[in-house]
């Protein structure tokens, strides 16, 4: 079993429809959350970053956590064809600790 | 933001020749930086997490002789592929983390090696 479970995709969504996002984890140990977009060829670029359970919100992105259920989600409201990319979910234990990563999803918006 | 930059983004070498990619961080000092390798439609694969004055920490698998990694300075962490073979193309990724109250990880913007 992966210590970080993550829905491959592919994904297809009309433009303006909402994107949701999750992996599961293993590890209790893990306090930090963190979503990354990844366009082809290029660096992981950070979305969100959340410490510990609970929700945040910016902009059209909402990350949320469940430490009781090792579950985090993702959502992209009123997705746009720029929001085409793999999304790549990542957790750690703490500051300077390793990045557990999932498979990444990857997405496609329709226009 | 934390900014992290690395370089090459591609750079093409011949068999048996050695290779070094570049990682800096702009505006933060990093003690601890990251590199991974990204096959095609894969995740990151963490190869080494590189420590600002002493020897890097390899995951298990990486060879250490093949991938030279040096942190030396807080601002600049080096790889170095070894006597490259065409098996070692793919896509290097580095990553440092400033702190949680700044948001955390923050990757560069890759380098894509083609061994020929």
């Amino acid at each position: 079993q992966k210590e970080v479970e993550q829905d491959p995709g592919p994904l297809s969504v009309p433009e303006g429809a909402i994107v949701s996002l999750n992996c599961t984890y293993s590890n209790s140990a893990f306090q930090y959350f963190m979503w990354y977009r990844q366009y082809s060829r290029k660096g992981p670029e950070l979305l969100m970053y959340t410490y510990s359970s609970g929700n945040k919100e910016d902009g059209r992105f909402t990350a949320q956590v469940d430490k009781s259920s090792k579950y985090i989600s993702l959502f992209i409201r009123d997705s746009q064809p720029s929001d085409s990319a793999t999304y790549l979910c990542a957790m750690s234990e703490g500051d300077d600790y390793k990045l557990s990563f999932g498979a990444g999803t990857t997405v496609t918006v329709r226009a | 933001g934390a900014v992290v930059s690395q370089h090459p983004s591609r750079v093409i070498c011949k068999s048996g020749t050695s290779v070094k990619i570049e990682c800096r961080s702009l505006d933060f000092q990093a003690t601890t930086m990251f590199w991974y390798r990204q096959f095609p439609k894969q995740s990151l694969m963490l190869m080494a997490t590189s420590n600002e004055g002493s020897k890097a920490t390899y995951e298990q698998g990486v060879e250490k002789d093949k991938f030279l990694i040096n942190h030396a300075s807080l601002t600049l962490s080096t790889l170095t592929v070894t006597s490259a073979h065409p098996e070692d193309s793919s896509f290097y990724i580095c990553s440092a983390n400033r702190d949680s109250l700044y948001g955390g990880y923050t990757f560069g913007s890759g380098t894509r090696l083609t061994v020929v």
